[in-house]
């Protein structure tokens, strides 16, 4: 699977977007963009994934370059509860089965 | 709760003792997972089970480790011989073939003295 880099922290004011960026310079065809929250002493949790178009769901958007190179993560309304660790990972739909999380941002959503 | 579970959630014990954990994944969910998370890290892939058949291992599950999952429902994860090292967060997720998402347990917290 590709190699996914994403900075290790950043704030966002309660209320405002959080826009967390993700860069995959070796994606691959085949390969999905996927995102998982983990939440102080809780496990992970999915979020969204995509393939080349953009997508939305009831907890964000993923926003992917043309080219894949690079994706965001767009919670629009953050709240205190989306405080977390983010995760950017790309894998592909068949072969590995495992995910391969890295050390993702550190969201801190500031009163 | 119909959501992954793990017992039990925080484990302490002496170097060298063995301990078991144990996952329940959601009902319908023919894949399990393990992984291992330390401070500051993301969690770490382990092993995966689909049905009982246990079809990937990591490099790090070393062989004091094993896991079972004997009639394709709970698993158990059992370390054998514990060192100060393999104190992390043990997490357990499931998922359906064909569906993307893994959902995940809280976690078993293992502390080795």
């Amino acid at each position: 699977d590709a190699k996914t880099t994403q900075p290790p922290s950043m704030d966002c004011a309660e209320g405002r977007a959080a826009n967390l960026p993700c860069n995959h310079s070796t994606i691959s065809g085949n390969e999905y963009v996927y995102w998982y929250r983990q939440i102080h002493s809780q496990g992970p949790q999915y979020i969204i994934h995509g393939l080349k178009n953009n997508e939305t769901n009831e907890m964000a958007s993923l926003i992917i370059t043309e080219d894949r190179k690079s994706s965001t993560l767009i919670l629009p309304h953050a709240t205190l509860r989306d405080t977390a660790v983010y995760y950017c990972i790309v894998r592909a739909q068949t072969g590995a089965n495992n995910l391969f999380f890295g050390t993702g941002t550190r969201l801190t959503v500031i009163p | 709760d119909t959501g992954v579970s793990q017992d039990p959630r925080h484990k302490i014990t002496k170097r060298g003792q063995n301990v078991t954990f144990r996952c329940d994944p959601i009902s319908e969910h023919n894949r399990l997972y393990w992984y291992r998370q330390t401070l500051g890290q993301g969690p770490e892939f382990l092993t995966y089970f689909q049905n009982e058949a246990q079809l990937e291992k990591s490099r790090l599950l070393s062989d004091r480790f094993s896991a079972e999952r004997p009639k394709g429902s709970f698993s158990t994860l059992e370390i054998q011989r514990t060192e100060q090292g393999d104190s992390a967060m043990y997490l357990c997720a499931s998922s359906f073939e064909g569906v993307n998402e893994q959902f995940f347990g809280p976690g078993t917290r293992l502390t080795v003295l």
